[in-house]
């Protein structure tokens, strides 16, 4: 089955600062899902990249994907503490490609 | 844009007893449903796969005798956990994925169940 590792597992970061945050998985990555949850609620949609090399931009916040790495990466620009919360990538299946294999999330908090 | 709402929000039940959680999609309908379960500090993971009208489909190690699972309509999903322990305390979360053709179809994510047994 395939596993999906995020690094780090936490950050604190100064507002202001910039961050990375890394998603590697152990199998080939046909696609993937960047999620947001605060504490106890359900999970906000970032973005998806669904090739290699593509790479997406949303406010401040950017993903690549690295077919190649079997890995993804989300770069958050001059955090805010807005930005706090769990980020977690999410991989589809090949023949299921609605099922979703969610990475170990990373634990953001910015200080002010 | 697409949401799914879950009912209730929180609910505390004795040892033994059942509960139903609800899953609604409420402006498009869901040919598929997923039930997630999170415990603290952990991941999602999986339980089980819905399409409307059909038995669901759970991964393994998930009890479907303890994990019920309806997807009577395109709107209306729900999990009963039947005989519920403390061990089954946890954070459940459905999403709902909308029809289309594309493999890549996003999930819309409920906000979560926190169910605790006594």
């Amino acid at each position: 089955s395939q596993e999906l590792e995020q690094s780090p597992q936490s950050l604190i970061v100064q507002e202001g600062k910039n961050l990375t945050i890394n998603c590697t998985s152990s199998k080939t990555l046909y696609g993937l899902y960047w999620y947001k949850q605060k504490y106890g609620e359900g999970l906000i949609f970032l973005m998806m990249l669904q090739k290699g090399g593509e790479e997406k931009s949303h406010e401040k916040i950017t993903a690549k994907l690295d077919e190649k790495k079997q890995q993804s990466s989300l770069h958050i620009t001059a955090s805010q503490p807005s930005h706090a919360g769990i980020y977690l990538c999410g991989a589809p299946a090949l023949n299921t490609a609605s099922k979703l294999t969610f990475g170990t999330g990373t634990r953001l908090q910015v200080t002010l | 844009g697409a949401v799914v709402s879950q009912h209730p929000s929180r609910v505390i039940c004795k040892s033994g007893t059942s509960v139903k959680i609800e899953c609604r999609s409420l402006d498009f309908q869901a040919t598929t449903m997923f039930w997630y379960r999170q415990f603290p500090k952990q991941s999602l993971m999986l339980m089980a796969t819905s399409n409307e009208g059909s038995k669901a489909t759970y991964e393994q190690g998930v009890e479907k005798d303890k994990f019920l699972i309806n997807h009577a309509s395109l709107t209306l999903s729900t999990l009963t956990v039947t005989s519920a322990h403390p061990e089954d305390s946890s954070f459940y979360i459905c999403s709902a994925r909308g029809g289309g053709g594309s493999p890549y179809n996003e999930q819309f994510f409920g906000p979560g169940t926190r169910l605790t047994v006594l």
